[in-house]
């Protein structure tokens, strides 16, 4: 698998529902982000999580993180029409400064 | 809030012209990216310039690609001799900091289409 994949790749819940989004990955990482793109736009920074975090919480949004496993994952609560976009994890290798994408995982909320 | 601002926001070129890209980084910030995203995949690095040198760049950042920082402000790519396959997102990021202590902002991007 390649560095930052998400699961799954789309995701269709109805509004109202909770989201959840994982990010595998395969190096040792100084930290994890989620970022948020909405069709052809350009990418909104969510949430960055270090590595020596385990759990971290901003508004809505929840994001773990498994060291040991090389996971992470991102909870949307309550989701929103709006919160309809491409979720992509993005990982910092330690030791490097770019930060590697994943594909992204698909979010439709349905009516 | 600063923002990372980059013009234009679409650019139409014929294959095997210039292009340049231009972004305006957070303007105190000292690391500047470029990212592109080829539609319907993933944000791929490009380059990492600091100290008005390159960092690192990635294989996809051949001799047809540049960067520049011309005038304090502006941070800008070029593309000497577009390709069909040079179509894509390009976004242009910047941070305070090392990718592993600071955030990096993203600018909007530019959707370049070579035709």
């Amino acid at each position: 698998s390649q560095q930052g994949e998400e699961d799954p790749q789309a995701l269709s819940i109805q509004e109202g529902e909770n989201a959840t989004m994982n990010c595998s990955y395969k190096t040792s990482i100084n930290n994890l982000q989620w970022y948020r793109q909405n069709s052809g736009r350009g990418l909104v920074h969510l949430i960055l999580i270090r590595s020596n975090e385990r759990e971290k919480h901003s508004g809505r949004l929840r994001v773990t993180l498994d060291t040991s496993k090389k996971s992470s994952s991102l909870l949307i609560t309550a989701s929103r029409a709006a919160d309809t976009a491409s979720y992509f994890c993005a990982t910092l290798t330690r030791g490097d400064d770019k930060i590697i994408f994943g594909k992204g995982t698909r979010l439709h909320i349905l009516p | 809030e600063p923002e990372v601002t980059q013009t234009p926001s679409h650019q139409v070129t014929q294959m095997g012209q210039e292009v340049i890209l231009r972004c305006v980084p957070i303007s105190n910030h000292l690391y500047f990216y470029w990212y592109r995203q080829i539609l319907g995949q993933k944000v791929e690095f490009l380059v990492s310039f600091y100290n008005n040198e390159i960092s690192e760049k990635s294989e996809i950042f051949d001799d047809q690609f540049s960067v520049e920082r011309p005038d304090g402000s502006n941070f800008t790519l070029k593309i000497r001799s577009t390709k069909l396959e040079d179509s894509a997102m390009y976004f242009c990021a910047s941070s305070q900091g090392l990718a592993g202590v600071y955030e990096q902002y993203f600018g909007p991007g530019t959707r370049l289409t070579v035709t």
